[in-house]
């Protein structure tokens, strides 16, 4: 049961550098978002995509851009890290439907942005 | 837009005491409410959820939660705390299902600490 799946679970980056999170959920469910988790800030959420071939902006989506690539993989891109992007960021998968209202979390990748 | 409102970052409990952590909403429409718990290095996981119906629902653990419109709150409530509930627990907010196009939006948590 691999649920949500995200790699890398850390990384560090200079100011400037670009990568890729990457999340994959065996699940088959449609909407699949990232949020990021700042101290005393709780869970933010960065985009989400509520079904294959769309993607929607969320609360913090400066700096950030997103590709749902299939049914099962959303990715988050950093163009070009800055400081403040230092955070963990989760991503998680949802079902359609009112029986289904249950998110599932990845493990988390813990990103430092020096 | 919706908000929740956790009261108090760090709550301190004895074993065996009962643990109650709190959680008000801000929503111009009936909300769908949620606890989720994250212990250290891991994801978040559903504790327990009021979407209709009876409004004292009961979760994993041996959590329970009341949800009470007239005062917008959404307390979190465990008769008596175990050391292996030290976690950090979030409050969460929902529009209402419409396809599976919405969105959670979390509290700030709260840390729960639980000693001997």
């Amino acid at each position: 049961n691999a649920g949500v799946t995200q790699t890398p679970k850390f990384q560090v980056l200079k100011t400037g550098q670009s990568m890729t999170l990457q999340c994959a959920q065996d699940m088959n469910h449609n909407s699949m978002y990232w949020y990021r988790q700042d101290p005393g800030m709780g869970l933010r959420l960065i985009y989400y995509s509520a079904s294959e071939g769309t993607t929607d902006k969320g609360e913090v989506p400066n700096g950030y851009n997103v590709s749902r690539l299939n049914k099962r993989e959303f990715s988050l891109r950093l163009e070009s890290a800055a400081p403040s992007q230092t955070s963990v960021y989760f991503c998680a998968s949802k079902d359609r439907g009112q029986a289904n209202e249950k998110l599932f979390f990845g493990s988390g990748t813990q990103l430092s942005v020096l | 837009a919706q908000s929740v409102t956790q009261l108090g970052s760090h709550v301190s409990v004895s074993e065996g005491a009962l643990v109650l952590l709190r959680c008000n909403y801000s929503s111009s429409v009936p909300p769908y409410l949620f606890w989720y718990v994250q212990y250290p290095n891991q994801g978040l996981q559903l504790l327990l959820k009021y979407t209709t119906g009876a409004t004292l629902v009961k979760g994993i653990n041996g959590f329970e939660a009341e949800f009470k419109k007239s005062e917008t709150s959404f307390h979190l409530t465990k008769p008596s705390a175990h050391m292996s509930d030290a976690a950090e627990y979030f409050c969460a907010v929902s529009d209402i299902w419409a396809g599976g196009g919405n969105k959670l939006t979390f509290g700030t948590g709260t840390q729960l600490k639980v000693e001997l």
